[in-house]
């Protein structure tokens, strides 16, 4: 159980262009969600918390209008990097909360932006 | 805030024992994670602590002291795939129980 399917695995795509990533829940429901960004040989760093039905919470330093959350149901969330830009790549994780302490990671997703 | 801070880097060799502390301050502490990672993958659970004292699970131990706010990850009997960074997080109730990450530690098991 508490399986997070995340798609795509890997994306390559063009400077200024918005990349889609989604996260799904497979056989829970994920109330609350975790957007993680790892550059090469750094650890993972929160971007934003996502709760379904209501706006998500940025880290200091994020920019919201850039990291474009939705979670708009208990089995799908969704971050849009607009605007693409090089500095922009790294590895992107989400995470849901299950069973009050348990947090499953999704497969996760490597941005190249070109 | 958050303060978590584990060893950048380690080394052993393929038998040995390993240990890994961690040492963290939080204002709401509730619970504290450690995951494997691979390089390109994303992190796996590996033992979770949120009473003092020792988690064992198999080759890998963890343990607890509130107190002092430290944590060890202990290795046993270390494989060649064991080589991967190893990842200390922190749960805090008084930021919605999110993860805080530690920067990892990146071990390398030598034959």
């Amino acid at each position: 159980g508490a399986v997070v399917s995340q798609h795509p695995s890997w994306v390559i795509c063009k400077s200024g262009t918005s990349v889609k990533i989604e996260c799904r829940s497979l056989d829970f429901q994920a109330t609350t969600m975790f957007w993680y960004r790892q550059f090469p040989k750094q650890s993972l760093m929160l971007m934003a918390t996502s709760n379904e039905g209501s706006k998500a919470t940025y880290e200091q330093g994020v920019e919201k209008d850039k990291f474009l959350i939705n979670h708009a149901s208990l089995t799908l969330s969704t971050l849009t990097v607009t605007s693409a830009h090089p500095e922009d790549s790294s590895f992107y994780i989400c995470s849901a909360l299950w069973q009050n302490y348990g947090y499953t990671f999704g497969s996760g997703t490597r941005l190249t932006v070109v | 805030g958050q303060n978590i801070d584990q060893p950048t880097e380690m080394t052993a060799t393929e038998g040995a024992i390993v240990q890994i502390n961690c040492t963290y301050q939080t204002s709401g502490f509730n619970g504290l994670f450690w995951y494997q990672q691979h390089a390109g993958e994303a992190p796996t659970f590996l033992s979770y602590n949120v009473l003092d004292g020792l988690e064992e699970k198999g080759r890998f131990s963890s343990f607890l002291s509130r107190s002092k706010g430290y944590s060890y990850l202990l290795l046993k009997e270390l494989q060649m795939k064991d080589s991967a960074s190893y990842l200390c997080a922190v749960r805090d109730r008084d930021a919605g129980n999110m993860l805080t990450f530690g920067g990892g530690t990146r071990l390398m098991v030598k034959p």
